[in-house]
């Protein structure tokens, strides 16, 4: 079974502070993928990252950067110098690789991030 | 660049009514996915089709049907409408994998903007 934990449930920060945001998987697949999507208060839900399981290297887009250790099955985000604008809820989704197995996203309960000016 | 279009974008209904959303996928994607959250939940995966059949099942209720047409668009029937119904319906596009290899490329989903359902 796949199953993703996001045990921060709420995360309240002053602008400019810097905030990681904690994913654990579980999965007894060897090839899969993860995703952080965003969720502002709009309701939409933005695409932000996949990660391959078989590439373990960090990423970083301006201020957001993400940390995969397989070791740990974590998948974790930073947001760097946060703004405003970054409050929204975050949620970190696992699928399966394909071929022929299930491709439905398998999401964290998500974690919601409050920037205050 | 075109994204996925739900329509409509709210809806309310009465118990033990019927509604029908629509989702028209990213322009030559194969593979429609469909997703519900209930207030201050996660997304749930309901269906999914592939060219046209169904392709993995969750957990949608039997008073949930969907296809998708021959021009890739999805439709979600919800027949007799429960309160608990009310959610965020979000459907999803990609295009499955046509890679070769040990490990074939993959596409992410890119989600609609949803469809708030309101049963009353």
């Amino acid at each position: 079974a796949q199953k993703v934990t996001q045990a921060q449930t709420e995360i309240s920060v002053v602008e400019k502070e810097d905030v990681t945001l904690d994913c654990v998987y579980e999965t007894r697949d060897t090839t899969y993928y993860l995703f952080w999507y965003k969720q502002p208060p709009s309701g939409e839900l933005v695409f932000l990252i996949r990660r391959n399981s078989f590439d373990e290297q960090n990423e970083i887009s301006g201020r957001y950067s993400w940390n995969f250790q397989k070791s740990t099955s974590s998948f974790n985000f930073t947001i760097t110098a946060s703004q405003v604008v970054d409050s929204a809820v975050y949620f970190c989704a696992l699928r399966r690789s394909g071929q022929g197995g299930s491709e439905k996203l398998v999401f964290g309960k998500g974690t919601k991030l409050t920037v205050n000016p | 660049a075109a994204g996925v279009i739900q329509s409509p974008r709210h809806l309310i209904k009465e118990k033990r009514e019927t509604a029908t959303l629509k989702c028209y996928p990213i322009p030559r994607h194969d593979t429609v996915y469909w997703y519900q959250q209930g207030p201050g939940q996660d997304p749930q995966f309901l269906i999914s089709f592939y060219e046209k059949m169904q392709s993995d099942k969750g957990s949608i209720p039997d008073r949930f049907s969907a296809q998708q047409f021959s021009d890739y668009h999805s439709e979600l029937n919800m027949s007799s409408l429960e309160l608990g119904d009310s959610a965020l319906y979000f459907c999803a596009s990609s295009l499955r994998s046509k890679g070769s290899g040990p490990v074939p490329s993959s596409y992410e989903q890119y989600f609609g903007p949803g469809t708030r359902l309101t049963v009353t």
